[in-house]
Protein backbone atom coordinates (compact mmCIF):
# COMPACT_ATOMS: atom_id res chain seq x y z
CA UNK A 1 0.00 0.00 0.00
CA UNK A 2 0.78 3.52 -0.30
CA UNK A 3 3.59 5.10 2.43
CA UNK A 4 3.61 8.50 2.98
CA UNK A 5 6.35 10.49 4.62
CA UNK A 6 6.15 14.17 6.27
CA UNK A 7 9.00 16.45 7.12
CA UNK A 8 9.09 18.33 9.21
CA UNK A 9 7.26 17.08 12.63
CA UNK A 10 7.39 20.49 14.15
CA UNK A 11 8.30 24.09 12.55
CA UNK A 12 8.44 27.63 13.70
CA UNK A 13 8.81 30.84 11.90
CA UNK A 14 8.61 34.25 12.29
CA UNK A 15 5.50 36.49 10.91
CA UNK A 16 6.21 37.21 7.49
CA UNK A 17 8.92 34.51 6.96
CA UNK A 18 8.04 31.84 4.34
CA UNK A 19 7.39 27.24 5.43
CA UNK A 20 8.07 24.50 3.83
CA UNK A 21 6.26 21.42 4.44
CA UNK A 22 7.94 18.67 2.59
CA UNK A 23 6.37 14.89 1.71
CA UNK A 24 7.02 12.02 0.02
CA UNK A 25 5.07 9.02 -1.02
CA UNK A 26 5.57 5.57 -2.55
CA UNK A 27 2.87 4.31 -4.83
CA UNK A 28 4.02 5.66 -8.68
CA UNK A 29 -0.13 5.28 -9.21
CA UNK A 30 -0.98 7.91 -6.77
CA UNK A 31 -2.28 10.68 -8.27
CA UNK A 32 -4.31 13.28 -6.28
CA UNK A 33 -2.28 15.04 -3.76
CA UNK A 34 -4.64 17.23 -1.12
CA UNK A 35 -3.16 19.32 2.06
CA UNK A 36 -5.33 19.67 5.09
CA UNK A 37 -4.76 22.47 7.73
CA UNK A 38 -6.14 21.77 11.48
CA UNK A 39 -6.76 23.84 13.87
CA UNK A 40 -7.16 23.48 17.30
CA UNK A 41 -10.07 21.66 18.39
CA UNK A 42 -11.51 21.40 14.70
CA UNK A 43 -11.53 18.53 12.04
CA UNK A 44 -8.94 19.02 8.88
CA UNK A 45 -10.01 21.40 6.26
CA UNK A 46 -8.60 20.92 2.85
CA UNK A 47 -6.63 24.16 1.41
CA UNK A 48 -5.38 23.14 -1.44
CA UNK A 49 -4.82 20.06 -3.52
CA UNK A 50 -2.46 19.43 -6.87
CA UNK A 51 -3.40 16.46 -9.48
CA UNK A 52 -0.54 14.87 -11.08
CA UNK A 53 -1.15 16.32 -14.21
CA UNK A 54 0.55 19.36 -13.48
CA UNK A 55 3.62 20.78 -11.35
CA UNK A 56 2.59 23.46 -9.31
CA UNK A 57 -0.81 25.17 -8.04
CA UNK A 58 -1.12 28.64 -5.94
CA UNK A 59 -3.70 30.19 -4.10
CA UNK A 60 -2.68 33.29 -2.94
CA UNK A 61 0.05 32.74 -0.55
CA UNK A 62 -0.36 28.95 -0.60
CA UNK A 63 1.56 26.95 -3.58
CA UNK A 64 1.84 23.27 -3.24
CA UNK A 65 4.47 21.86 -6.21
CA UNK A 66 4.60 18.11 -6.99
CA UNK A 67 7.59 16.16 -8.28
CA UNK A 68 6.66 12.89 -9.64
CA UNK A 69 9.50 11.51 -10.63
CA UNK A 70 10.91 11.85 -7.40
CA UNK A 71 7.93 10.74 -5.72
CA UNK A 72 7.45 14.25 -3.35
CA UNK A 73 5.64 16.68 -3.37
CA UNK A 74 5.60 20.40 -0.90
CA UNK A 75 3.74 22.70 0.38
CA UNK A 76 4.73 26.46 0.47
CA UNK A 77 3.30 29.20 2.58
CA UNK A 78 4.82 32.94 2.13
CA UNK A 79 4.41 35.44 4.10
CA UNK A 80 3.04 33.47 7.24
CA UNK A 81 1.10 35.27 9.55
CA UNK A 82 -0.28 33.94 13.01
CA UNK A 83 -3.42 32.89 12.04
CA UNK A 84 -1.27 30.01 9.87
CA UNK A 85 -0.26 27.96 12.71
CA UNK A 86 -1.77 24.96 12.81
CA UNK A 87 -1.14 21.25 11.72
CA UNK A 88 -1.00 20.55 8.53
CA UNK A 89 -1.45 17.38 6.55
CA UNK A 90 -0.47 15.92 3.31
CA UNK A 91 -1.81 12.92 1.68
CA UNK A 92 -1.74 10.72 -1.41
CA UNK A 93 -3.83 8.31 -3.60
CA UNK A 94 -4.68 7.00 -6.72
CA UNK A 95 -8.21 8.95 -6.92
CA UNK A 96 -11.45 7.95 -7.57
CA UNK A 97 -12.68 5.61 -4.50
CA UNK A 98 -9.05 5.25 -3.64
CA UNK A 99 -9.16 6.31 0.21
CA UNK A 100 -5.69 8.74 0.80
CA UNK A 101 -3.11 7.70 3.30
CA UNK A 102 -2.13 10.42 5.00
CA UNK A 103 1.25 11.77 6.45
CA UNK A 104 1.88 12.34 10.57
CA UNK A 105 1.17 15.89 10.00
CA UNK A 106 3.49 19.09 10.72
CA UNK A 107 2.85 21.33 13.64
CA UNK A 108 3.66 24.95 11.93
CA UNK A 109 4.07 27.89 15.05
CA UNK A 110 4.32 31.48 12.82
CA UNK A 111 5.52 33.94 15.93
CA UNK A 112 4.71 37.05 15.99
CA UNK B 1 -18.79 20.95 -0.59
CA UNK B 2 -20.15 18.98 2.56
CA UNK B 3 -20.92 20.23 5.88
CA UNK B 4 -20.49 17.72 8.69
CA UNK B 5 -21.73 17.46 12.44
CA UNK B 6 -20.53 15.21 15.06
CA UNK B 7 -22.42 14.55 18.48
CA UNK B 8 -21.21 14.94 21.08
CA UNK B 9 -18.06 17.22 20.65
CA UNK B 10 -15.87 15.85 23.34
CA UNK B 11 -17.17 13.37 26.48
CA UNK B 12 -15.21 11.74 29.08
CA UNK B 13 -16.27 8.45 30.25
CA UNK B 14 -15.50 5.62 32.22
CA UNK B 15 -13.64 2.52 31.41
CA UNK B 16 -15.65 -0.33 30.57
CA UNK B 17 -18.58 2.13 29.14
CA UNK B 18 -19.51 2.55 25.56
CA UNK B 19 -20.04 5.85 23.30
CA UNK B 20 -22.30 6.23 20.61
CA UNK B 21 -21.10 9.20 18.46
CA UNK B 22 -23.15 10.51 15.47
CA UNK B 23 -22.48 12.04 12.30
CA UNK B 24 -24.93 14.23 9.94
CA UNK B 25 -23.83 15.48 6.23
CA UNK B 26 -25.84 18.09 5.00
CA UNK B 27 -26.48 16.21 1.82
CA UNK B 28 -26.37 12.70 0.19
CA UNK B 29 -22.98 11.00 -0.35
CA UNK B 30 -21.80 8.00 -0.80
CA UNK B 31 -18.60 7.22 0.90
CA UNK B 32 -18.48 7.35 4.65
CA UNK B 33 -15.78 7.46 7.16
CA UNK B 34 -14.82 7.20 10.25
CA UNK B 35 -10.71 7.99 11.93
CA UNK B 36 -9.31 7.78 15.02
CA UNK B 37 -6.79 10.37 15.59
CA UNK B 38 -4.49 9.97 18.90
CA UNK B 39 -2.93 12.61 20.42
CA UNK B 40 -0.50 14.16 18.59
CA UNK B 41 -0.62 11.70 15.46
CA UNK B 42 -1.85 11.75 12.16
CA UNK B 43 -5.32 10.19 11.03
CA UNK B 44 -5.96 6.38 11.06
CA UNK B 45 -8.90 4.77 9.07
CA UNK B 46 -11.30 3.07 11.46
CA UNK B 47 -13.57 1.74 8.66
CA UNK B 48 -15.89 2.78 5.98
CA UNK B 49 -19.23 2.86 6.75
CA UNK B 50 -21.40 1.43 3.94
CA UNK B 51 -25.12 2.34 3.64
CA UNK B 52 -27.30 -1.18 3.92
CA UNK B 53 -24.73 -3.29 4.39
CA UNK B 54 -21.88 -4.05 7.20
CA UNK B 55 -18.89 -1.64 7.31
CA UNK B 56 -15.46 -2.35 6.04
CA UNK B 57 -12.87 -2.46 8.34
CA UNK B 58 -9.26 -1.45 8.39
CA UNK B 59 -6.42 -3.86 10.19
CA UNK B 60 -6.40 -3.74 13.98
CA UNK B 61 -10.26 -2.47 13.93
CA UNK B 62 -12.68 -4.79 14.63
CA UNK B 63 -16.56 -4.79 14.43
CA UNK B 64 -17.16 -5.69 18.09
CA UNK B 65 -15.24 -2.94 19.51
CA UNK B 66 -16.28 -0.56 16.93
CA UNK B 67 -20.26 -1.31 15.82
CA UNK B 68 -20.68 1.64 12.55
CA UNK B 69 -24.27 1.69 12.14
CA UNK B 70 -25.12 3.55 8.38
CA UNK B 71 -29.20 3.94 8.08
CA UNK B 72 -28.71 5.97 5.07
CA UNK B 73 -26.58 8.88 2.54
CA UNK B 74 -26.99 11.56 5.61
CA UNK B 75 -26.30 9.74 8.50
CA UNK B 76 -23.76 7.10 10.55
CA UNK B 77 -22.78 6.14 13.79
CA UNK B 78 -19.60 4.15 15.58
CA UNK B 79 -19.61 3.23 18.91
CA UNK B 80 -16.79 2.81 21.12
CA UNK B 81 -17.07 -0.22 23.10
CA UNK B 82 -15.84 -1.39 26.51
CA UNK B 83 -13.48 1.33 26.78
CA UNK B 84 -9.90 2.08 27.73
CA UNK B 85 -7.64 4.81 28.36
CA UNK B 86 -5.87 3.88 25.17
CA UNK B 87 -9.42 4.57 23.51
CA UNK B 88 -9.08 8.50 24.45
CA UNK B 89 -8.67 10.14 21.09
CA UNK B 90 -10.13 12.26 18.78
CA UNK B 91 -12.91 10.43 16.42
CA UNK B 92 -13.70 11.92 13.37
CA UNK B 93 -16.20 11.51 10.69
CA UNK B 94 -15.14 12.35 6.75
CA UNK B 95 -17.27 11.88 3.53
CA UNK B 96 -16.39 12.25 -0.35
CA UNK B 97 -17.72 15.12 -1.66
CA UNK B 98 -17.28 15.09 -5.29
CA UNK B 99 -13.54 14.77 -5.43
CA UNK B 100 -12.38 16.22 -2.26
CA UNK B 101 -12.72 14.56 1.43
CA UNK B 102 -14.24 16.67 3.57
CA UNK B 103 -14.21 16.10 7.71
CA UNK B 104 -16.42 16.85 10.66
CA UNK B 105 -14.98 18.93 14.08
CA UNK B 106 -14.39 15.22 15.52
CA UNK B 107 -15.23 14.14 18.31
CA UNK B 108 -12.92 14.12 21.50
CA UNK B 109 -12.82 11.62 24.07
CA UNK B 110 -10.90 11.17 27.52
CA UNK B 111 -11.21 7.58 29.29
CA UNK B 112 -10.67 7.62 32.37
Amino acid sequence: GENVEQHPSTLSVQEGDSAVIKCTYSDSASNYFPWYKQELGKGPQLIIDIRSNVGEKKDQRIAVTLNKTAKHFSLHITETQPEDSAVYFCAASRGGSYIPTFGRGTSLIVHP
Amino acid sequence: SAVISQKPSRDICQRGTSLTIQCQVDSQVTMMFWYRQQPGQSLTLIATANQGSEATYESGFVIDKFPISRPNLTFSTLTVSNMSPEDSSIYLCSVWGGETQYFGPGTRLLVL
